[in-house]
């Protein structure tokens, strides 16, 4: 079974740089079979697709964050990690990592990580 | 604001059916065959139901099945059961690789 399990600092300062890691188990980023994403949801609200990468590195981001992401991959240790540089608390929300199929459905997620942004 | 609009709340009895509403545009919905459909409960994370706007995941109940007409997707659910209680979600692919989702809808079982 495919699990994703984020982790990071729970707690960002204004200004600062949101950093979560992705640690994949029951497949490989490797395998190129899959793009890897992030997806974020605020307190009460929608999802907000944030940006997805392949094996390769190549990455696609969302319009509205493009200026401010950064998605990288290492296929040694099986992860793949988000920054997001100068945070307001707009950005306090919970932050997903998902396997993103070529259709573009997000078919396994992970328990997602609840990050404040706050002085 | 959400690419895509939903309703914010529906409501059915248990054995009923529903059907969730998810308007694009010509960008998203209206373009191309790529509308997803997750289910959330609380405090978890979001499940696939729907993928290509009308297959279903293996274990998804037959229950839940998607339909799309012009720039609106639909999500419906039949014989409404008690566990269905729970927040929806729309997404699709949007033009020059990218995902937009919808704001969500609140089903209650009434």
């Amino acid at each position: 079974q495919v699990q994703l399990q984020e982790s990071g600092p729970g707690l960002v300062k204004p200004s600062e740089t949101l950093s979560l890691t992705c640690t994949v188990s029951g497949d490989f980023i490797s395998s190129g079979t899959y793009y890897w994403s992030w997806i974020r949801q605020p307190a009460g609200k929608g999802l907000e697709w944030i940006g997805r990468i392949y094996t390769s590195g190549k990455t696609n981001y969302s319009p509205s964050l493009k200026s401010r992401v950064t998605i990288s991959v290492d296929t040694s240790k099986n992860q793949f990690s988000l920054n997001l540089s100068s945070v307001t608390a707009a950005d306090t929300a919970v932050y997903y990592c998902a396997r993103l199929s070529t259709d573009w459905s997000c078919d396994f997620w992970g328990q997602g990580t609840l990050v404040t942004v706050s002085s | 604001q959400s690419a895509l609009t939903q309703p914010a709340s529906v409501s059915g009895s248990p054995g009923q059916s529903i059907t969730i509403s998810c308007t694009g545009t010509s960008s998203d919905i209206g373009s191309y065959s790529f509308v997803s459909w997750y289910q959330q409960h609380p405090g978890k994370a979001p499940k696939l139901l729907i993928y290509e706007v009308t297959k279903r995941p293996s274990g998804v109940s037959n229950r839940f099945s998607g339909s799309k007409s012009g720039n609106t997707a639909s999500l419906t659910i039949s014989g409404l059961q008690a566990e269905d209680e729970a927040d929806y979600y729309c997404c699709s692919y949007a033009r020059s690789s990218n995902l937009v989702c919808g704001g969500g809808t609140n089903l209650a079982v009434l």
